[in-house]
């Protein structure tokens, strides 16, 4: 059975930085796609970031909001997944939720999360 | 402002039927595919639909989803007390080359 547990949560300063982990079982992490979704309080979902798996080259893309600030690598040896989060500002308070992803072409494009984490909360207050 | 569009909430009574809209343009739905995402209260996100009208094992088929151009549609049938959650669309945007929620609806089973 697939399973995601994130840990690494908890407050932090603004300009502090954080890095959040993502266990992984039932699969190996190298072999998957992955993403970091994030959740503020009373908000929707918003999408972080993701890594490919490292037959398509293991590269990483980012959202907008947290580009040059976050990265997403990953230890095989350990089977985990990792969000080093620099520069934190207020705005990334959120559950932040680490993800297994499908991506490819049917007739269209897909691109969807098929298993998610139960996530961990970090807060960024002074 | 979420790129793509959905209700903020839809209500229905048990045993009713549902449906909840999510609209974008043709840098994301129009030409991908679309999943759909339940959140239940204090809970996180889990798949529902993707594909557009694909149900994972463990989705019921009173859940179904549907396209139509640049907007999708998440119908849910025979209504449940246990269906009160929120409900997200997402999919791929060329544009900003990443994925993007709608904002999320809220149903509730009156």
């Amino acid at each position: 059975e697939v399973q995601l547990v994130e840990s690494g949560g908890g407050l932090v300063k603004p300009e502090g930085s954080l890095r959040l982990s993502c266990e992984v079982s039932g699969f190996t992490v190298s072999d998957a796609w992955m993403s970091w979704v994030r959740q503020a309080p009373g908000k929707g979902l918003e999408w972080v970031g993701r890594i490919k798996s490292q037959s398509d080259g293991g590269t990483t893309d980012y959202a907008a909001p947290v580009k040059g600030r976050f990265t997403i690598s990953r230890a095989d040896s350990k089977n985990r997944l990792y969000l080093q989060m620099d520069s934190l500002k207020t705005e990334d308070t959120a559950v932040y939720y680490c993800t297994t992803d499908r991506a490819g072409f049917g007739r269209w494009f897909y691109y969807y999360m098929d298993v998610w984490g139960k996530g961990t909360a970090i807060t960024v207050s002074s | 402002q979420s790129v793509l569009t959905q209700p903020p909430s839809v209500s229905a009574a048990p045993g009713q039927k549902v449906t909840i809209s999510c609209s974008g343009g043709g840098t994301n739905i129009e030409n991908n595919y679309v999943s759909w995402y339940q959140q239940l209260p204090g809970t996180a996100p889990r798949l529902l639909i993707y594909d557009n009208d694909k149900r994972p094992s463990g989705t019921p088929d009173r859940f179904s989803g549907s396209k139509s151009g640049a907007s999708v549609t998440l119908a849910i049938t025979g209504l449940q007390t246990g269906d009160e959650a929120d409900y997200y669309c997402g999919t791929w945007d060329y544009s900003l080359s990443a994925v993007v929620f709608g904002g999320g609806t809220k149903l509730t089973v009156l």
